[in-house]
């Protein structure tokens, strides 16, 4: 089990809503990255994090958006909050030395 | 823009025996990361095996190992003696290397291993 933690492990919203969650990075790494995980889907890229500002964004509209603290942890936020936005998300920390991204156990969220 | 095509949406293997995954990506890049993960029913995605584009040497990890073919573009993942817990959604991925990296996933792969 690798040391990212994301909360909560399940959320359900209503459509129109606002949500927020969260990930603590491995110890170490400095950077943060959020992925989108629909079902029977491949992860897609949303944004990443280096020292506490945005370093890369994918194809996700403005309203999600991210916030990186001093301690390396990240949040996501989505707001107005549409059914399509139902998934699995996946907060993956690393360090720039390092290739590989450790992945938390991710957070289903689930717009209705 | 880089892409990643895995075209098996799921194989199924009898356990101890031999399975091949497939995969193939494009991209104009010339120094790069191709990775296997595995994403078990708990979610989190594990990484199994990762190749550097400029290494000729095929990655081996214990029983997982790559057949990598650059000029074809084609990364394949070969499980060797198969075990129940292997049993996964795997999941082909690209990275380019520099600032501002991201994997680009494929769309999986569902391996069911069979006792």
């Amino acid at each position: 089990e690798t040391g990212v933690t994301q909360s909560p492990t399940h959320l359900i919203k209503t459509r129109g809503q606002q949500v927020t969650l969260r990930c603590s990075s491995q110890s170490g790494h400095n950077t943060v990255s959020w992925y989108q995980q629909a079902l029977g889907q491949g992860p897609q890229f949303i944004f990443q994090y280096y020292r506490e500002e945005e370093n890369g964004r994918g194809n996700f509209p403005p309203r999600f958006s991210g916030l990186q603290f001093p301690n390396y942890s990240s949040e996501l936020n989505v707001n107005a909050l549409e059914l399509d936005d139902s998934a699995l998300y996946l907060c993956a920390s690393s360090s720039r030395q390092n290739t590989e991204a450790f992945f938390g156990q991710g957070t289903r969220l689930t717009v209705v | 823009a880089q892409t990643v095509t895995q075209s098996q949406p799921e194989m199924s293997v009898q356990e101890a025996e031999t399975v091949t995954l497939s995969c193939t990506y494009d991209t104009s890049e010339n120094n790069y990361y191709l990775f296997w993960y595995k994403q078990p029913p708990s979610r989190q995605m594990i990484l199994v095996i990762r190749q550097e584009a400029y290494k000729q040497q095929n990655a081996t990890e214990n029983r997982f190992s790559v057949n990598f073919q650059k000029a074809a573009k084609s990364f394949s993942l070969k499980i060797s003696d198969s075990q129940l817990g292997d049993t996964a959604m795997y999941f082909c991925a690209f990275m380019k290397l520099g600032a501002n990296s991201k994997l680009t996933f494929g769309k999986g792969i569902t391996l069911s291993v069979r006792p």
